[in-house]
């Protein structure tokens, strides 16, 4: 079975730029989540979709961060501009449901100069 | 509000050493526990789970036992090898479902 999958794999930016994410998740689940691992933290959460809905993105930056999930299916998460303290791995996972284990992608590891 | 706190990194193990990396937590209600492990170039993986007080979640030879009176979730293994060099994570869920608040990792490593 085909785990998630994120891109790109690694990201270098300026200040001020824009960049995205991708993330295709698991076939079939039907949770999605975002998260910010910063160096030498865990993640954590930046927003969560049920299907094309959002269920929670009370962490997420939204001056600056943005994300969809249109089709219910694979998901972007933009931002933009970048700031310096945006430099993370952003993780994407995904799950049958809302209670159910979630499964990580690699991550896509950004860093802004 | 809700948090983890695990023992800072790294730990360094000869192969075969016994494994403690100690996790306290901080939740209102009944939390479910977890251990994740992050292998080098790989994504988060859940190691194990327990879901109420005095459960005692287990897989790969690791185990933890959920303290509800310690507030504690210490990770365990008797005899580690090198394969288990990895970053590990505590974290908690107190809404029912995995929308989970993780510690800030711990990366162990063994040498052969």
């Amino acid at each position: 079975e085909a785990g998630v999958a994120q891109s790109p794999r690694y990201k270098i930016i300026e200040k001020r730029q824009s960049v995205a994410f991708w993330c295709n998740p698991i076939s079939g689940h039907a949770t999605l989540y975002w998260y910010q691992q910063i160096l030498g933290q865990g993640p954590k959460l930046l927003i969560q979709f049920q299907n094309n809905g959002v269920v929670d993105d009370s962490q997420l930056p939204k001056d600056r961060f943005s994300a969809e999930r249109l089709k219910g299916v694979d998901s972007t998460l933009k931002i933009q501009p970048a700031k310096l303290e945006d430099s993370a791995v952003y993780l994407c996972a995904s799950s049958e449901d809302t209670n159910t284990e979630a499964f990580f992608g690699q991550g896509t590891r950004l860093t802004v100069v | 509000g809700n948090s983890v706190t695990q023992m800072e990194g790294p730990v360094t193990l000869s192969e075969e050493a016994f494994l403690t990396i100690n996790c306290t937590y901080t939740a209102t209600g009944y939390p479910s526990l977890f251990w994740y492990v992050q292998y080098p170039g790989e994504g988060l993986q859940l190691l194990l789970k327990a879901t109420k007080a005095d459960d005692k979640g287990s897989n790969k030879g690791f185990e933890a036992t959920y303290r509800k009176e310690t507030t504690s979730f210490h990770l365990e293994k008797g005899s580690v090898q090198v394969s288990d060099s990895a970053v590990y994570f505590c974290a908690l869920d107190d809404t029912g479902g995995f929308k989970t608040i993780f510690g800030a990792g711990t990366r162990l490593f063994v040498k052969a």
